[in-house]
């Protein structure tokens, strides 16, 4: 089965900090990505990765930056904590998408609250 | 992205067939049906999808229709841990990105 393991399950940071979000794959996908999910606003794409060191802004990238510096690791930056960024985050990956036809595999998430 | 409809909810009991119904009469001719669901506190987890023919797999089958405007996914014996929110997703042929709308909850009862 497809493992996507998310560093943390449940996280508390202050606003203003730098925080790091990993996740590692272990399917040897092409493609990664990072979302959120809210109440209301179901999931929402940040960023995503279609190759070591190659991104692509999502629909929300804003106060986010993103790394890949090896294909099974990607990893999401909140540059400077804001608290409407509280959010839950999840990683996914999936193999290079073609016609549609490759499914995304995600993490359990993690619960991130920005105080 | 072409636009599903779901029903808000469904309940179901235990060890029943489940027949969980999505409307895409946008569909255009290359976009895959995907189904995933997400249980509480969980991400979501890809079920199964199909462009025109059904599938079948452990978790779940999917009958698409014939003129393709509508899908259900059929999970052939409900169990407790099936409660969950299904979603009915279209897959360009281009796009990356999952795009999810609300879904259904399912419930089970025992």
């Amino acid at each position: 089965d497809v493992k996507v393991t998310q560093s943390s399950r449940y996280l508390v940071k202050r606003t203003g900090e730098k925080v790091f979000l990993e996740c590692v794959q272990d399917m040897d996908h092409e493609n990664m990505f990072w979302y959120r999910q809210d109440p209301g606003l179901g999931l929402r794409l940040i960023y995503f990765s279609y190759d070591v060191k190659m991104k692509e802004k999502g629909d929300i990238p804003e106060g986010y930056s993103v790394s890949r510096e090896k294909k099974e690791r990607f990893s999401l930056i909140l540059e400077s904590a804001s608290t409407n960024q509280t959010s839950m985050y999840l990683c996914a990956s999936s193999f290079a998408a073609r016609g549609g036809n490759q499914p995304q595999h995600f993490g359990d998430g993690t619960r991130l609250s920005i105080l | 992205d072409a636009k599903t409809t779901q029903p808000n909810s469904m309940e179901s009991n235990e060890e029943e067939p489940v027949h969980l119904p999505c409307n895409h009469s946008t569909i255009s001719g290359t976009d895959y049906i995907h189904w995933y669901r997400q249980l509480p506190s969980q991400g979501p987890e890809y079920v199964i999808h199909g462009l025109t023919s059904n599938v079948n797999n452990r978790m779940a089958s999917l009958a698409i229709a014939e003129d393709r405007k509508s899908s259900t996914l059929i999970l052939h014996r409900a169990t407790l841990r099936d409660a969950a929110v299904y979603y009915c997703i279209l897959r360009t042929s281009y796009g990356n990105k999952l795009v999810f709308g609300a879904g259904t909850i399912l419930r089970v009862k025992s």
